[in-house]
């Protein structure tokens, strides 16, 4: 079956950046797009960017612009975001989520990656 | 961007009862308008894409409709593992919008 799992919490200071992993497995890595939405505290779902199967294309939502870069490894069928310039606001929980098109609905998540931002 | 209004914010209903939540887009999005359930500490689930179509293992009890701007998610009878916060998504362009949720209580 499908699954996608993402790697641990993580703590982070104001200024420094945070590295996602989220690794696929039981589908055609190579043929699925990713995106990436995160949830702050108590909040709604946030859309930041999609990654297309060879990674040649992205996109982000332009308040994330400038400070997420997402890639992906085809060897360990894993994509990664990295958000960097970190403050309090990103304090949230990060989830990974497959598509089978650009404009695909989200049908398989990760669990999510809870990233905390201290001052 | 487009913007995704859901209504109501929250609902309390009982089990048993049909719910209608409603998501208006800002613009005209065609049938490019997904529902996704999430509860509590977990990540959201799809149940409704293209408006309307179920996505494989949802059980038959949740439908959408609509068209263009105006779009539905209906819980024919609701049971107990439905109380849950449910999201609309838009996926006719980037950046991929969602509405804000509308939480469903228990009565």
């Amino acid at each position: 079956q499908v699954q996608l799992v993402q790697s641990g919490a993580e703590v982070k200071k104001s200024g420094a950046s945070v590295k996602v992993s989220c690794k696929a497995s039981g589908y055609t890595f190579t043929s699925n797009y990713m995106h990436w939405v995160r949830q702050a505290p108590g909040q709604g779902l946030e859309w930041m960017g999609i990654i297309s199967p060879n990674g040649l294309s992205t996109s982000f939502a332009q308040k994330f612009q400038g400070r997420v870069t997402v890639t992906r490894d085809t060897s360990t069928s894993a994509v990664y975001m990295e958000l960097s310039s970190l403050r309090s606001e990103d304090t949230a929980v990060y989830y990974c989520a497959n598509s089978g098109g650009w404009y695909g609905p989200f049908d398989y998540w990760g669990q999510g990656t809870l990233v905390t931002v201290s001052s | 961007d487009i913007q995704m209004t859901q209504s109501p914010s929250s609902l309390s209903a009982s089990v048993g009862d049909r719910v209608t939540i409603t998501c208006r887009a800002s613009q005209s999005i065609s049938n490019s308008l997904n529902w996704y359930q999430q509860k509590p500490e977990k990540a959201p689930v799809l149940l409704i894409y293209a408006a309307s179509t179920l996505q494989s293992g949802v059980p038959s009890r949740f439908s959408g409709s609509g068209s263009g701007t105006d779009f539905t998610l209906t819980i024919s009878s609701l049971q107990p593992e439905d109380f849950a916060t449910y999201y609309c998504q838009q996926s006719s362009s980037t950046p991929y919008t969602f509405g804000q949720g509308t939480k469903l209580e228990i009565k």
